[in-house]
């Protein structure tokens, strides 16, 4: 149970490039899902919290504007990296929590964004 | 301790072998530690969460402590096996609620 599917898992495109990246929760309902990025030999850094119906909450330094996100329902979480430019490039990972603030995030498999 | 620290980065052992790593957080306003295994093209796992000073939780040979007060946790692998390789990380909750994690320990058994 509890699985998170993330797709796509390898994105590479040009510079200007807008990009969709989906994060469902197959088999649970998610009402709080969370959006990380990780740049080479760094941690998983928290970019935002997204909570279905409202608005995401992004953290320090995350422009709100390049990096939408969308939680229209309670299973599907979106991530847009808009007019995607080289600097962009990184691995994306969006986790869903199931129930009690203590329970773990569950993960997808990531995304690998290139951007050329 | 301002962030959560992993040491060591890395680790290759024998199969058979005990290992342990650490997880270093802040200790004021804790709320919990977590603990996943990261093998390589899949899914972070969660292994445990950890809430309480003293807290010991055990998933078959792996096993975790917690000492909120000094502000670390051990994970231990008693007798290492090949699929034991991964990375493991730690993140520390606090009142916001969001998870900040470490670096990771990168194991490797081999054979």
């Amino acid at each position: 149970g509890a699985v998170v599917s993330q797709h796509p898992s390898w994105v590479i495109c040009k510079s200007g490039t807008s990009v969709k990246i989906e994060c469902r929760s197959l088999d649970f309902q998610a009402t709080t899902m969370f959006w990380y990025r990780q740049f080479p030999k760094q941690s998983l850094m928290l970019m935002a919290t997204s909570n279905e119906g409202s608005k995401a909450t992004y953290e320090q330094g995350v422009e709100k504007d390049k990096f939408l996100i969308n939680h229209a329902s309670l299973t599907l979480s979106t991530l847009t990296v808009t007019s995607a430019h080289p600097e962009d490039s990184s691995f994306y990972i969006c986790s869903a929590k199931e129930g009690a603030i203590s329970q773990p995030q569950h993960f997808g498999d990531g995304t690998r964004l290139s951007i050329l | 301790i301002l962030n959560v620290e992993q040491s060591p980065q890395s680790l290759h052992v024998q199969e058979g072998d005990s290992t342990n790593f650490t997880c270093s957080f802040p200790s004021s306003n804790f709320y919990a530690l977590h603990w996943y295994r990261w093998e390589t093209a899949k899914s972070p796992e969660a292994l445990f969460v950890m809430t309480l000073n003293g807290d010991e939780k055990k998933k078959g040979r792996i096993s975790a402590t917690l000492n909120t007060k000094e502000g670390y946790s051990y994970l231990y692998i008693k007798g290492s096996q090949p699929e034991d390789s991964a990375t493991y990380l730690c993140a520390h909750m606090d009142s916001s609620y969001k998870l900040i994690f470490g670096s990771g320990t990168r194991l490797l058994v081999r054979p």
